[in-house]
């Protein structure tokens, strides 16, 4: 089992449309989650961290279920830019964070 | 800006040569630097943890004599992926961990050096 797993999608959405994206993850160890968007051929770049209490940024939303083990993604009102892949990403905190990432899961916003 | 570099951006190479990948922090020192690879359609992957002055610590099935890792100074790591072959063909990408001014501490990526093995 992976430790970290996510829909490979694409998801197609047409411009405004809302999309969840969703992850699990198998390690109850894990202390610090996070979404990471990462453009065709160049690195991942972060987009937010996920808290217990549920955050929000601009037009995403994400929540964390440790009891589930699962973490998810709100994106409302998606534009044409956000076509991206979007992963769901994992920490250990050993001094250090160690990132553990999903496949991630591709989104496609048409006009 | 970037915050993190690497160099080259991208390499093509015969089978059998040496390749050495740059990482250098541009506005921090970074203790701690760490390797990923990335193949089509997959995740990253943790290659190995880069820590200034020691011994790189690599993960389950990465072969450290393949993948020499120098971090000579808090501001540079070094990725020598050593013989190459076509299966190492890959993304390369490295971060480095530390503390820019007015933010905490993070993982800040750097560009990725795409490498082609013929």
């Amino acid at each position: 089992r992976k430790e970290v797993e996510q829909d490979p999608g694409p998801f197609n959405v047409p411009e405004g449309a809302t999309v969840a994206f969703n992850c699990t993850y198998s390690n109850s160890a894990s202390q610090s989650f996070f979404w990471y968007r990462q453009d065709c051929r160049k690195e991942p770049k972060l987009l937010m961290s996920v808290y217990s209490s549920g955050n929000e940024d601009g037009r995403f939303t994400a929540q964390l279920n440790r009891a589930s083990q699962y973490i998810s993604l709100l994106n409302r009102d998606s534009k044409l830019s956000d076509s991206a892949t979007y992963l769901c990403v994992v920490a250990m905190n050993t001094g250090f964070q160690k990132l553990v990432f999903g496949t991630g899961t591709r989104l496609l916003v048409s006009p | 800006g970037a915050v993190v570099s690497q160099h080259p951006s991208w390499v093509i190479c015969k089978s059998g040569t040496s390749v050495k990948i740059e990482c250098r922090s541009l506005d921090f020192q970074a203790t701690t630097m760490f390797w990923y690879r990335q193949f089509p359609k997959q995740s990253l992957m943790l290659m190995a943890t880069s820590n200034e002055g020691s011994k790189a610590t690599y993960e389950q099935g990465v072969e450290k004599d393949k993948f020499l890792i120098n971090h000579a100074s808090l501001t540079l790591s070094t990725l020598t992926v050593t013989s190459a072959h076509p299966e190492d063909s890959s993304f390369y990408i490295c971060s480095a961990y530390g503390t820019l001014a007015g933010e905490g501490e993070t993982q800040y990526f750097g560009p990725g050096t795409r490498l082609l093995v013929l």
